[in-house]
């Protein structure tokens, strides 16, 4: 079955240092693959997706590269806010063939950024 | 345009009991789907609905159940409360506009507490 395993938390940065969360995934067929983030007390927003091998998805600042090759789908930002401080999950969404087949979402574990000033 | 809305955001009850969340997609969306969130076990598919009808069913007890109404709107229903299902449950929409397109849009969720 399809799955996606996240860096393990917590991620603790100092403000403007550089962002790196892996994530890897195994699925059958060709994925979607997203990252949301969650803040306190709230639902998950999406913050990037790529629907193909080699797209990126880019948002506020934040960049992530579908590679097929690695299975990897890696999120990036080049100068991390306090306001940055949350918890990043990574996705996969295997639609299947038929238009009836429906599809669903599986997550990673989550990795909670903190940000410090 | 709205998001997606969850009706109530708070909820306490006790073991045995049976409770109802609601969810109001964005609109024009017609796939709804359900996540429940726990420290344990992370998020996991509960099982989703489209045009009224249930497209896919994730590994939950036959306590779980849904529907979807003609106006998109979708309710679960969990029967005979356990402790265990305290959660946070997520809503998400999505306009599906063929294969491989979907973008689910999540709501702000219901935090269930069993006592």
């Amino acid at each position: 079955g399809n799955s996606v395993t996240q860096m393990e938390g917590p991620v603790t940065l100092s403000e403007e240092a550089f962002l790196t969360i892996n994530c890897t995934y195994t699925a059958t067929g060709y994925p979607s693959l997203f990252w949301y983030v969650q803040y306190p007390g709230e639902g998950l927003q999406l913050l990037l997706k790529a629907t193909k091998a080699d797209d990126k998805g880019s948002n506020k600042g934040f960049e992530a590269t579908y590679r097929k090759e690695t299975t990897s789908f890696h999120l990036e930002k080049g100068s991390v806010q306090v306001s940055d401080s949350a918890v990043y999950f990574c996705a996969l969404s295997d639609r299947g063939e038929k238009e009836t087949s429906g599809s669903r979402l599986t997550f990673g574990e989550g990795t909670q950024l903190t940000v410090n000033p | 345009k709205a998001g997606v809305t969850q009706t109530p955001r708070y909820l306490i009850k006790t073991r045995g009991q049976q409770v109802t969340l609601s969810c109001s997609p964005i609109s024009g969306h017609r796939s709804v789907s359900w996540y429940q969130q726990t420290p344990g076990q992370g998020l996991q598919f509960l099982f989703e609905y489209f045009s009224e009808t249930q497209r896919n069913k994730g590994n939950f007890p036959g306590r779980f159940s849904g529907r979807q109404f003609s106006n998109s709107r979708s309710e679960m229903n969990v029967s005979t409360l356990e402790l265990g299902d305290s959660a946070l449950y997520l809503c998400a929409s999505s306009s599906y506009r063929g294969i491989g397109t979907d973008t689910q849009y999540f709501g702000p969720g219901t935090r269930l507490t069993v006592l």
